[in-house]
């Protein structure tokens, strides 16, 4: 089955500077990675995904990249602020996220104001 | 509803008691999960419903685990003879099938 790995699993920036998080998946059929951001004590919620189809997506301050042939890919989040504090988790599935997504297992984003 | 609902939104419970714990999807939504989070750990797939279709089941860890949904609408997950380990927030989340998931802000589990 598909594996996801995460990392770094905890990482500090300062406000304003860029963070990168990365994720390698084991399965070559899938094509549909989600990011989430869950904020202390509160739910996951989907703030970017990509599918296979593409090498890139950008929203606003956040964009994902996809290597297909690496196997791999990342979150990057410029201009960071206080409120972007979070844990991060990426995931992978197959056939655009009509099966079960598994998930890394996370990463802790703290930025120091 | 216009979220994904989930009740109790806590629950303590004595260690060998049963407990049921109850998801209610976004309307029209067919697709709904359930995910098991243990303190600072990531998101544990437990069991995937899809329409009509038998659940994928093959995330369950043991057979004191089990859960069914009712009219293609409200789910019901069931723990046995609950133990310490069992401790966990447990997640719900359901989708249109078309990739992202919507999750409801889970039930904390303590077993006592």
């Amino acid at each position: 089955g598909e594996n996801v790995e995460q990392h770094p699993s905890t990482l500090s920036v300062q406000e304003g500077d860029s963070a990168v998080i990365k994720c390698t998946y084991s399965d070559s059929a899938s094509n549909y990675f989600p990011w989430y951001k869950q904020e202390l004590g509160k739910r996951p919620q989907l703030i970017i995904d990509i599918r296979s189809n593409v090498g890139e997506k950008k929203d606003q301050r956040i964009a994902v990249t996809l290597n297909k042939t690496a196997k791999h890919f990342s979150l990057h989040i410029t201009e960071t602020q206080p409120e972007d504090s979070a844990v991060y988790f990426c995931a992978a599935s197959k056939r655009s996220g009509n099966t079960p997504l598994v998930f890394g297992k996370g990463t802790r984003l703290s930025v120091i104001a | 509803g216009a979220g994904v609902s989930q009740s109790p939104s806590n629950k303590v419970t004595e260690k060998g008691k049963d407990v049921e714990l109850r998801c209610d999807p976004i309307s029209g939504h067919t697709a709904l999960y359930w995910y098991r989070q243990s303190l600072g750990q990531g998101l544990e797939f437990l069991i995937y419903f899809q329409g009509n279709s038998a659940p994928d089941k093959s995330g369950l860890p043991s057979d004191r685990f089990s859960a069914e949904r009712t009219g293609g609408s409200v789910s019901t997950l069931t723990i046995q003879r609950t133990q310490q380990e069992d401790s966990a927030v447990y997640l719900c989340a359901s989708s249109s099938g078309q990739g992202g998931y919507t999750f409801g802000s889970g039930t904390r589990l303590t077993v006592v």
